[in-house]
This record gives structure tokens, C-alpha cells and sequence, in this order.
């Protein structure tokens, strides 16, 4: 059973330019998390989503960040316009059900942004 | 708001060395708890979790944490570290009542000398 995928591992990208981050969950997990990580800090939860839908987005940013988990495919995590602030670490997490139960969430090996 | 306080940000011991690493939490509810250990190069991985039941969680690697629910403290130890311990150690909780995001400390960079 292969573990959470994302790719890219390493992404390059210019101010103003836009970044997309990919994240398959584990097989038979339906929900996905995604994460940042900045320098020297602790993992920030950013977006919850199941398929279809956007369950917390408490922790995205306002402006410039999306995600969604469609039917078919990889969850994506959009980035527009990036600025240098967004170079972080981005990690996706899956898990097979939510909210009350008593589920672990399994971690991909991120995705490193570095904006220049 | 919950949050999760890691007290050390970097801890350096020799083998052989017994290992304690300080975690607490603020939450009033039903949580689960934590934790997550990154070696360098790698992904996290989950090292204990602690759902229900036994306040002493045993993890693989020989760590073990106990859960001290009056002083929301979720400590995590080792009687005796080796090198292959060096990592990034990270204490976290999620709250059972709300959506399912997980709140993560700052970490504690672990050094072992040889």
C-alpha cells in the first residue's frame, strides 16, 4: 500500500508566478489535509478537504492560496502569484475518516517551494 | 484557540542518555495526542498517538509518552537514546470535537553525540 505521494518534491518558482502542488492520498483514505511549514517553525494546518468539498479552511490564507480534492485526481494546492514569503515546506496528509474519530493522519514527504 | 507548547528548541545528549522532552497543550475538551518525530531528509512519521484508555502510550523506537491530563501534559521520553535518534521531534493535538486539523509545537531538534 503506497504511502501519501506528492509531487513535486522541489519547486522553483519567480515572483508573481504561480505554484501547484499535488497530493494522492493513501489508497482508501477520502480525506486530505495540507500543512506549511516555514523555517525553523512548527507544521501550520492550512486547508481540510474531503472529495468535492472544502471541509476547514481556517488556516489558508486570504488571498492567492486554493485548494480542492476533486472526484478524480489528486488533491491540488494553488498558489498565485507567489512572493518570497511563500517559500516554505508544503505537506499533505491523509487519513480515512474525520471529525470524532479516532484516526491518525499519514504524512507525504512534502513539497519544498522555494520562491526567488 | 488550541496551541501546543514545546519547551526545549534544541536538545543535545550523549548515548546512552535518557531522553525527556516536554510537551503541553491548551484545550479544555477531548483530544488526541501526538507524536511526530523527522529525521533528516525524511517525512514525518508518527512515532505515538494517544487516543483513549491508558494514559501510557508506548511508540515505536522504544519511546513512550504519558499523558498527565491535569497538567495538559503529554511528555515524551526514552531511557536510553542512541545516534539514529538525531531528528526533529514535534508534539501535536487535535481536538476530538472539531475538524480534524492537527495543531503542531514548534519542534525540539534532538542531537545525540556519539
Amino acid at each position: 500500500n503506497a504511502g501519501v505521494m506528492q509531487n513535486p518534491r522541489h519547486l522553483v518558482r519567480r515572483r508573481g508566478q504561480e505554484a501547484r502542488l499535488r497530493c494522492s492520498p493513501m489508497k482508501g483514505h477520502s480525506h486530505v489535509y495540507w500543512y506549511r511549514q516555514l523555517p525553523e517553525e512548527g507544521l501550520k494546518f492550512m486547508v481540510y478537504l474531503q472529495k468535492e468539498n472544502i471541509i476547514d479552511e481556517s488556516g489558508m490564507p486570504k488571498e492567492r492560496f486554493s485548494a480542492e480534492f476533486p472526484k478524480e485526481g489528486p488533491s491540488i494546492l494553488r498558489i498565485q502569484q507567489v512572493v518570497r514569503g511563500d517559500s516554505a515546506a508544503y505537506f499533505c496528509a491523509s487519513s480515512p475518516g474525520g471529525t470524532g474519530g479516532e484516526y491518525e493522519q499519514y504524512f507525504g514527504p512534502g513539497t519544498r517551494l522555494t520562491v526567488t | 484557540a488550541q496551541s501546543v507548547s514545546q519547551h526545549n528548541h534544541h536538545v543535545i545528549l550523549s548515548e546512552a542518555a535518557s531522553l525527556e522532552l516536554g510537551c503541553n497543550y491548551s484545550y479544555g475538551g477531548t483530544v488526541n495526542l501526538f507524536w511526530y518525530v523527522q529525521y533528516p531528509g525524511q517525512h514525518l512519521q508518527l512515532l505515538l498517538k494517544y487516543f483513549s484508555g491508558d494514559p501510557l502510550v508506548k511508540g515505536i523506537k522504544g519511546f513512550e509518552a504519558e499523558f498527565i491530563k491535569s497538567k495538559f501534559s503529554f511528555n515524551l521520553r526514552k531511557p536510553s537514546v542512541q545516534w539514529s535518534d538525531t531528528a526533529e521531534y514535534f508534539c501535536a493535538v487535535n481536538a476530538v470535537s472539531s475538524a480534524s486539523k492537527i495543531i503542531f509545537g514548534s519542534g525540539t531538534r534532538l542531537s545525540i553525540r556519539p
